[in-house]
């Protein structure tokens, strides 16, 4: 079945430095992938999507990477601030259906 | 203009009873979609609706039933409510065509 991955429940980071979130998929070839922003108490809410032919795309400070051949996106918020403290969501399309799947997320938290 | 909009905000049920969470949109988009959410798990996949009078299985469907009668709406039931369906609800919309699902504040729904 397909599967994602975040690599890690939560992240600590200081303010300025990089944040690098990473999420990793099995059984599957999506045609492209995305990342939401969830914060405590509201639903996600739609950053980037980046499809298959695409290998970096930016939006401001954000950054993400698909690598199809490793089945890894990577997600990077520059001179991070605290407010870009929550949690963080990929999703990919199901091959079939109209729908998608969900990673469990990575909470961030950025360190005044 | 309201966007998606779940209601209740929270609910507290005895095990044993009945419940319907109503989603409506103002968006006028095609596909609507019920998720779970749990602690560790991430949003998983309940029910979901390609059109009005049209509903689908996701990857969790069994306790819940869905229905879709009028494009803006779309209701989720629990006929016999268990607490293991503890969890918080939210509900996703889609315009046909584009990739992002825009998504209501949530239910948090506790069963005792």
């Amino acid at each position: 079945s397909q599967k994602i991955e975040q690599n890690s429940e939560a992240l600590n980071i200081q303010e300025g430095k990089t944040a690098t979130l990473t999420c990793n998929y099995t059984n599957y070839s999506p045609a492209y992938l995305q990342w939401y922003r969830q914060d405590p108490g509201r639903g996600p809410v739609f950053l980037l999507l980046i499809r298959e032919n695409e290998k970096e795309k930016r939006k401001e400070r954000l950054k993400v990477t698909f690598d199809t051949t490793l089945k890894q996106s990577l997600f990077h918020i520059t001179a991070s601030q605290p407010a870009d403290s929550a949690t963080y969501l990929c999703a990919l399309p199901r091959s079939y259906g109209q729908n998608f799947v969900f990673g469990p997320g990575t909470r961030l938290s950025v360190l005044p | 203009n309201a966007g998606v909009t779940q209601t209740p905000k929270f609910r507290v049920l005895k095990t044993g009873q009945s419940m319907t969470l109503l989603c409506a949109q103002d968006m006028n988009h095609e596909y609507m979609y019920w998720y779970r959410q749990d602690p560790g798990m991430g949003l998983r996949l309940i029910h979901y609706s390609v059109g009005e009078g049209t509903t689908a299985k996701g990857e969790v469907p069994d306790g819940y039933n869905v229905s879709r009668l009028k494009k803006q709406n779309f209701l989720l039931g629990l006929e016999s409510a268990a607490p293991s369906q503890t969890s918080v609800y939210f509900c996703a919309t889609r315009r046909r065509g584009r990739n992002i699902q825009y998504f209501g504040a949530g239910t948090r729904l506790s069963v005792l």
